[in-house]
């Protein structure tokens, strides 16, 4: 099956700085997703971005399908972005998806 | 109003014994899945409905039965719990992508349920 690998496993931050989390896959996908988990265990979908590159506020997403991998930008991050992201990829039109094992992200105030 | 609930919120219990969660989407969604979270965090699918109909059944004991007695609802019932079925249980409901659709199919998910077997 597919995999999914994820990194770095986990990120501590001051507030302010940016970072990058990266998701590589071992296959072709039509589905990949950006969640955050925040320290509720709430599972909020962040991007639906199976190709191109996708900005919301202060966060950005990039999707190269060809070279299987995905970027999450945060730009300024703050103490309520602390959490674990996850990327999550589909095929099957999406109806079977694997979960990578995520970023745990800590920003300090 | 609440897209994915899922109820219990946390449920505690003894080995051995028998317990369901209920899942109630109210997106319109044709598609809801079963998802264990472990200790480590580790998300991974159990199963998908579309319609009623299960489509995919990763490889988890026959103890797990879901049911859906309409699109809207899937509960997971587990029978003869086991210590190692403590984890974070959630369900995710999305539209349900095609070739011929351009739906794009975002997951929704619950709040989770924690399911502690003692």
């Amino acid at each position: 099956g597919i995999q999914v690998e994820q990194s770095p496993p986990d990120l501590i931050l001051q507030e302010g700085a940016n970072s990058t989390l990266r998701c590589n896959f071992s296959d072709s996908v039509n589905n990949l997703q950006w969640f955050h988990q925040n320290p509720w265990g709430q599972l909020i979908n962040l991007f639906y971005i199976p190709s191109g590159t996708k900005q919301n506020g202060r966060l950005s997403a990039t999707t190269v399908a060809t070279e299987r991998y995905s970027l999450l930008y945060i730009s300024s991050s703050q103490t309520t972005d602390s959490g674990v992201y996850f990327c999550a990829v589909g095929w099957d039109y999406g109806q079977n998806f694997v979960f990578g094992p995520g970023t745990r992200l800590s920003v300090l105030p | 109003d609440t897209a994915v609930s899922q109820t219990p919120k946390y449920l505690v219990t003894q080995m051995g014994n028998d317990k369901s969660i209920k899942c109630e989407q109210n997106l319109g969604h044709d598609t809801m899945y079963w998802y264990k979270q472990d200790s480590k965090k580790f998300l991974k699918i159990m199963f998908s409905y579309n319609n009623k109909e299960l489509i995919i059944n990763e490889t988890v004991p026959n103890r797990f039965s879901p049911k859906s007695p309409d699109k809207a609802h899937l509960n997971l019932h587990i029978n003869s719990l086991e210590l190692g079925d403590s984890a974070v249980y959630f369900c995710a409901s999305s539209k349900r992508a095609s070739l011929l659709s351009l739906a794009k199919n975002i997951q929704y998910f619950g709040a989770g349920t924690r399911l502690s077997v003692l």
